[in-house]
């Protein structure tokens, strides 16, 4: 089973429509990212959910809007899409520290979805 | 605000022989966890090595080691024994112990190549 699904895998579209990339972890994390990776392999973290309430928002163009149904599920809407929109765009989750528990600290990443816009 | 540096854009290194990853990192927190993730060109993200910021003892993950120096805020990785299954990209990355902004902060990347 996988841990940390994404799909589509591949997604080529126009400049101007808009996408939806879903994301979908079965490893029980309550906490879960979505991470942008340049043309230059630069990752960069967008956004986090934890327990879905947004906890962190980077500066990101208001065209790019998460949403998590619940804590096993974050899906990353963009708007108006954008020749520099292109990119590998990475989910990833983890588990908070829970008060006695242990935490690796670790992300674990789906296999990412490039995006292609033309 | 956190930063993660790795000044080595490319590096190779001959089959079985030994490799080793620069990762320098800035912080003023005492209290971390900094990763080495190994991106194939499958781009899947792979973790390779885990280190606490508490702990003196350089971890170790088979022919994986780290050179973890907290005072020089250095990460370094060493890969023995490199086989040709090792050629990828190396991220170094720097997270926070604290959960409120515990987002994961990757350096520039390496791109290793292992020549037979």
């Amino acid at each position: 089973d996988t841990a940390v699904s994404q799909t589509p895998k591949y997604l080529v579209t126009q400049m101007g429509n808009d996408k939806s990339i879903k994301c979908e972890q079965n490893l029980g994390h309550d906490t879960m990212y979505w991470y942008k990776q340049d043309s230059k392999k630069f990752l960069k973290i967008m956004f986090s959910y934890n327990n879905k309430e947004l906890i962190i928002n980077e500066t990101v163009p208001n065209r790019f809007s998460p949403k998590s149904p619940d804590k096993a599920h974050l899906n990353l809407h963009i708007n108006s899409l954008e020749l520099g929109d292109s990119a590998v765009y990475f989910c990833a989750s983890s588990q908070r520290s829970l008060t006695g528990g242990e935490n690796t600290g670790e992300l674990f990443f789906g296999e990412g979805s490039r995006l292609t816009v033309l | 605000a956190q930063t993660v540096t790795q000044s080595q854009p490319e590096m190779s290194v001959q089959e079985a022989e030994t490799v080793t990853l620069s990762c320098t990192y800035d912080t003023s927190e005492s209290d971390y966890y900094l990763f080495w993730y190994k991106q194939p060109p499958s781009r899947q993200m792979i973790l390779v090595i885990r280190q606490e910021a508490y702990k003196q003892q350089n971890a170790t993950e088979n022919r994986f080691s780290v050179n973890f120096q907290k005072a020089a805020k250095s990460f370094s990785l060493k890969i023995s024994d490199s086989q040709l299954g090792d050629a990828a990209m190396y991220f170094c990355a720097y997270r926070s112990a604290s959960w409120n902004t515990g987002k994961l902060i990757f350096g520039q990347g390496t791109t290793l190549q292992v020549k037979p």
